[in-house]
């Protein structure tokens, strides 16, 4: 199976600044089958970003994820109030289905 | 609007089956564009998924978990369920069911990611 490791485990960031997180793969993922989940504390995951770019329905468009391969980043241009919360990579390109462990966005 | 919401004892046994059901309102469960999911998530630590089943009863399931686990749908009353046998400790976490658009990979696997989720049930193995 894809081991997915993300970098950092924790980011601490003002709000405003810009936040860059990063998710390797321990092998090729097929078709940037990618995405990317925010978690807020006792809460479902919220799907933010598939196909490794492309935003899920109703996500602002200060998050953006890029790459292909086996690197992929999910950037927050400015983070607001409501951004600081775990986010979570995913990859759906080969079974079975497997999650990063998870970055921290926290408030500095 | 989509919802689903698991629903299930709180508290198991060790050694005993673990039995969760979520149930689907907002759309119907036979669709043919869906797989209906369960994933799990340990208290503070990652997510890990445990199977699909299609509304036609076929279900794929993580190789990690695949000998104690046993996903099911029943269309007459849009549900699908989980039952997870012989836990362990290691088993308590937040049940989570959920949905995906499924692609198939190169091995024929209908893949996909996330889109809805239920609350999450948190499931404790203890005596």
């Amino acid at each position: 199976e894809i081991v997915l490791t993300q970098s950092p485990g924790t980011l601490s960031l003002s709000p405003g600044a810009r936040a860059t997180l990063s998710c390797r793969a321990s092998q090729s993922v097929t078709r940037s089958f990618l995405a990317w989940y925010q978690q807020k504390p006792g809460q479902a995951p919220r799907l933010l970003i598939y196909f490794a770019s492309s935003r899920a329905t109703g996500i602002p468009d200060r998050f953006s994820g890029s790459g292909s391969g086996t690197d992929f980043t999910l950037t927050i241009s400015r983070l607001e109030p409501e951004d600081f919360a775990v986010y979570f990579c995913h990859q759906y390109g080969s079974s079975p289905g497997t999650f990063g462990q998870g970055t921290k966005v926290e408030i500095k | 609007q989509l919802q689903l919401q698991e629903s299930g004892p709180g508290l198991v046994k060790p050694s005993e089956t673990l039995s969760l059901t979520c149930t689907v309102s907002g759309d119907s469960i036979s669709t043919s564009t869906y797989y209906w999911d369960w994933i799990r998530q340990p208290p503070g630590k990652g997510l890990e998924w445990i199977g699909s089943v299609f509304y036609s009863g076929s279900t794929y399931y993580n190789p990690s978990l695949k000998s104690r686990v046993t996903i099911s749908v029943d269309t007459s009353k849009n549900q699908f369920s989980l039952k997870l046998s012989s836990v362990t400790a290691a088993d308590t976490a937040v049940y989570y069911c959920a949905r995906h658009e499924f692609y198939y990979d190169t091995r024929g696997y209908p893949m996909g990611c996330f889109g809805s989720w239920g609350q999450g049930r948190l499931v404790t193995v203890s005596s």
